[in-house]
């Protein structure tokens, strides 16, 4: 595997499910990202980790639960979902340094549809 | 805060043509980066160009090249000999220029470019 991967690509859950996101990133880099994107919508950040330390959460609901066990993998956890969560979510990492461009990588995304 | 506009929601061009995407953002900052990305229908998200806002030369990367104008706020793309395999969403993106990372992206809404065979 290489970049940054996503699982599962697809998933369907009703509201008072619990289901988790898993991204993980093989290219060594420090810090790791999930976005929302909705259609017609800019992508939204959610939450940034960097060095396994959550460092900017964009006042997300608490129905959406990050988990950064180490450098290489996130988790969003996510419970009692609503309908207007369906989206696709994206996870990204990048090398963080100082000054740097800290190009973000993008995975491909897991298309979430809440019933 | 800052803001990415991009106005045009949709854009196509015949196959080896020259299309140019806009982009305007708003930002009171005077160092940051500019970035293009791709998003094929596949979803993957792909980095295109990027523009340091200190360099006053466009960046180009093969057929692709911005046209930076700083005091206007304005970074558009260019796409030459224009090919199937262009045909995706198209983001623009700004990043402040921190001494540590963690800054985040600020995208604008897309656009969605079509190629004609």
């Amino acid at each position: 595997e290489t970049g940054v991967t996503q699982t599962p690509r697809h998933l369907v859950m009703g509201m008072t499910n619990k289901k988790s996101l898993k991204c993980e990133q093989h290219l060594g880099h420090n810090a790791m990202y999930w976005y929302k994107q909705s259609a017609k919508k800019p992508l939204e950040l959610m939450f940034v980790y960097s060095l396994e330390e959550r460092v900017e959460n964009n006042s997300v609901p608490s129905r959406f639960s990050p988990e950064c066990p180490n450098s290489s993998h996130l988790f969003l956890h996510l419970h009692t979902l609503q309908p207007e969560d369906s989206a696709l979510y994206l996870c990204a990492s990048s090398q963080d340094s100082r000054g740097g461009m800290n190009e973000q990588f993008f995975g491909p995304g897991t298309r979430l549809t809440v019933l | 805060a800052q803001t990415v506009t991009q106005s045009q929601p949709e854009m196509s061009v015949q196959e080896a043509e020259t299309v140019t995407l806009s982009c305007t953002y708003d930002t009171s900052e005077s160092d940051y980066y500019l970035f293009w990305y791709k998003q094929p229908p596949s979803r993957q998200m792909i980095l295109v160009i990027r523009q340091e806002a200190y360099k006053q030369q466009n960046a180009t990367e093969n057929r692709f090249s911005v046209n930076f104008q700083k005091a206007a706020k304005s970074f558009s793309l260019k796409i030459s000999d224009s090919q199937l395999g262009d045909a995706a969403m198209y983001f623009c993106a700004y990043r402040r220029l921190r001494n540590f990372g963690n800054e985040k992206l600020t995208f604008g809404t897309g656009t969605r470019l079509t190629i004609i065979p």
